[in-house]
């Protein structure tokens, strides 16, 4: 069983849009991720959380707003969308210093 | 500040040939160091990771890695290398912040080639 899922997994968006990613995780991990991964650039953090309820901007927040509802779920949310936003964007759960990824969100925003 | 250099983009390797992938860090305090392996079309798996004590640390599928604090580095080697080791490699940073939690850096990652 996948213990780190991510939705949707395709996303075509239009500018000026909202977007919404959805990370769910069943590892009962107190830490969260999002991050982004573009070409020439490797993985970069937008948003990470350490429980319910918290939320800490990463080194690339511009844009993006992040949501933990609960210890299961981190959203990460594009109010507007923009195209330099295209990117494949990767959730993690960890629980001290180990990350346990999903599979990745494809976005493309035209 | 913390971050990750890994100076080679792409490295291409026969099968059977040895690897080394670089991997230099920067940060004062007490480097927890990982390196992590994607598959195409994939999320990101451990392959293994250093905290303290001996300096070479084994992982997954024949993986090791050695660490060195005069260098600052901590690169990846694989003895015989397989042409299912085509992946990106990434090595990652991730101290213990103040606050008692982990704020990861990754490099840009290696995108391994192997040919048969």
């Amino acid at each position: 069983e996948a213990a780190v899922t991510q939705s949707p997994r395709n996303k075509v968006a239009v500018t000026g849009g909202k977007v919404t990613l959805s990370c769910n995780q069943t590892n009962n991990h107190n830490n969260m991720y999002w991050y982004r991964q573009d070409t020439g650039h490797g993985l970069r953090l937008i948003h990470y959380s350490y429980g319910a309820g918290s939320t800490e901007k990463g080194d690339i927040p511009d844009g993006y707003k992040a949501s933990r509802p609960s210890q299961e779920n981190f959203s990460l949310i594009l109010e507007l969308a923009t195209p330099s936003q295209t990117s494949v964007y990767f959730c993690a759960s960890g629980l001290g210093d180990t990350q346990y990824f999903g599979p990745g969100t494809r976005l493309l925003v035209l | 500040a913390q971050s990750v250099t890994q100076p080679d983009a792409r490295v291409t390797v026969s099968e059977g040939a040895s690897l080394q992938l670089r991997c230099k860090y920067s940060y004062s305090g007490t480097p927890y160091l990982f390196w992590y392996v994607q598959y195409p079309r994939q999320g990101l798996q451990l392959l293994l990771k250093y905290y303290s004590g001996d300096p070479v640390v084994q992982g997954v599928n024949g993986f090791e890695a050695e660490f060195s604090k005069s260098n600052s580095s901590f690169h990846l080697r694989k003895a015989s290398v397989h042409w299912s080791d085509s992946a990106v490699y990434f090595c990652v940073l991730s101290p213990l912040t103040s606050g008692g939690n982990y704020k990861p850096t990754f490099g840009k990652g290696t995108s391994l080639v192997v040919h048969p």
